[in-house]
Formats: C-alpha cells, sequence, structure tokens
C-alpha cells in the first residue's frame, strides 16, 4: 500500500528531553512537511521540505530541527528548548505540482509529562 | 498577510438536510483552494480541490465545493448529511506565485444529528 506513516502514534516525553518523531512515505513524493495542530489553532507549518539535504523553516520551528538525507523520511526532533510541545504533530507529503494536494499521516500525539 | 478563514467552529445540521461549511481566503493571485476531513486522533483526508476552470467541484463522498472569485469564497456543501459526515474540516488555500506553503483555516466540527 502507498501511504505516508509516522510512528509512534503517542509519545511521553519528560522536561529536558529531546525526542524524534519519525515520517516515512512510498509516494514518491518530492515534498514533505510537519505541521503541530492544537485545538481551535488548526494547522501551524513548522518545517517543510521540497527536496532532499534541503529544508526550510516554517512559521514556528523554534525549538524543532528536522533532517531530509532520503527522500522517503522526514523525521521531526522536538527539543528541549521548545517550552510547550504537547500537541498533535502531523506529516505530509505532496508532489512539486503548484495544485498538487497534501497528504497526511496519521499523527503522533506527544505529552510532556 | 495571506489566511483562510472558517467563521463557525461548529456547524450543526440533521441527516437528511444539506450542509454547507464555509471558507474564505486573502490569498495572492489566482488560489489554489482545498478541503481536507479529520476524524478524531486521525491525519487530515483530502476531500477536494479548485485549481482553475469550472467554479463547482466535486469530490470524495458526495462533496462539492464554489469558488467564488468575488466573494473570495469556497464553501463546502453536500445535498444530504450523513451522521458519518460529523468531523472536523478545514479548508486551506496555498498562493500560485510560486510559494510551496499550504494556508489553513482554524477548522469547522461538524455535526450532523440523527
Amino acid at each position: 500500500d502507498g501511504g505516508i506513516t509516522q510512528s509512534p502514534k503517542y509519545l511521553f516525553r519528560k522536561e529536558g528531553q529531546n525526542v524524534t518523531l519519525s515520517c516515512e512515505q512510498n509516494l514518491n513524493h518530492d515534498a514533505m512537511y510537519w505541521y503541530r495542530q492544537d485545538p481551535g489553532q488548526g494547522l501551524r507549518l513548522i518545517y517543510y521540505s521540497q527536496i532532499v539535504n534541503d529544508f526550510q523553516k516554517g512559521d514556528i520551528a523554534e525549538g524543532y530541527s528536522v533532517s531530509r538525507e532520503k527522500k522517503e523520511s522526514f523525521p521531526l526532533t522536538v527539543t528541549s528548548a521548545q517550552k510547550n510541545p504537547t500537541a498533535f504533530y502531523l506529516c505530509a507529503s505532496s508532489t512539486q505540482g503548484q495544485g498538487a494536494e497534501q497528504f497526511f499521516g496519521p499523527g503522533t500525539r506527544l505529552t510532556v509529562l | 498577510a495571506q489566511s483562510v478563514a472558517q467563521p463557525e467552529d461548529q456547524v450543526n445540521v440533521a441527516e437528511g438536510n444539506p450542509l454547507t461549511v464555509k471558507c474564505t481566503y486573502s490569498v495572492s493571485g489566482n488560489p489554489y483552494l482545498f478541503w481536507y476531513v479529520q476524524y478524531p486522533n486521525r491525519g487530515l483526508q483530502f476531500l477536494l480541490k479548485y485549481i482553475t476552470g469550472d467554479n463547482l467541484v466535486k469530490g470524495s463522498y458526495g462533496f462539492e465545493a464554489e469558488f467564488n472569485k468575488s466573494q473570495t469564497s469556497f464553501h463546502l456543501k453536500k445535498p444530504s448529511a450523513l451522521v458519518s459526515d460529523s468531523a472536523l474540516y478545514f479548508c486551506a488555500g496555498k498562493s500560485t506565485s510560486g510559494t510551496y506553503k499550504y494556508i489553513f483555516g482554524t477548522g469547522t466540527r461538524l455535526k450532523v444529528l440523527a
């Protein structure tokens, strides 16, 4: 099956710890995105990548880092510098076409204990 | 600043009645517009999009949306609502000017009552 997967589904972090969220896609999409979803705020863009070994900050990149070493993978690290990391994190991918829709993974719910 | 607005946090409709979920946009140029649906604790699923051409766009599960350039709107509609349509709906826009950023509205929760 073609699709986009995220792991783990639930993640618990102690304050001061870094954690990494996985995102993998087998859709052969060039573009990948990370969003944060909080109640009543919609989706906010953290980072996006249009091509391997290149990525750009989104609207709320502070306290987060990413890498794009492979086309299929776009992991997100939530660092201890992120002051309020408890949220639902969504990964998405799309083709490079301007009118392309995004395909979303099932999400990871991160809770800071 | 570019934005997408969904003015209603929640819409309630009786099963079998028509439904409308509203979306207005402020996106430069001729925008690309999208609707997505999200069920609890799941990712977003694509419903439909407007690129160019016919202002009435048909999508998945019987949904359609009408692009209105003069009113800068892209409302989602369905002639007859189902209880299973109850979910969170997001409108999104993207400029045709070359940016790769999608701009999302804050979402509208649709409740279809049996």
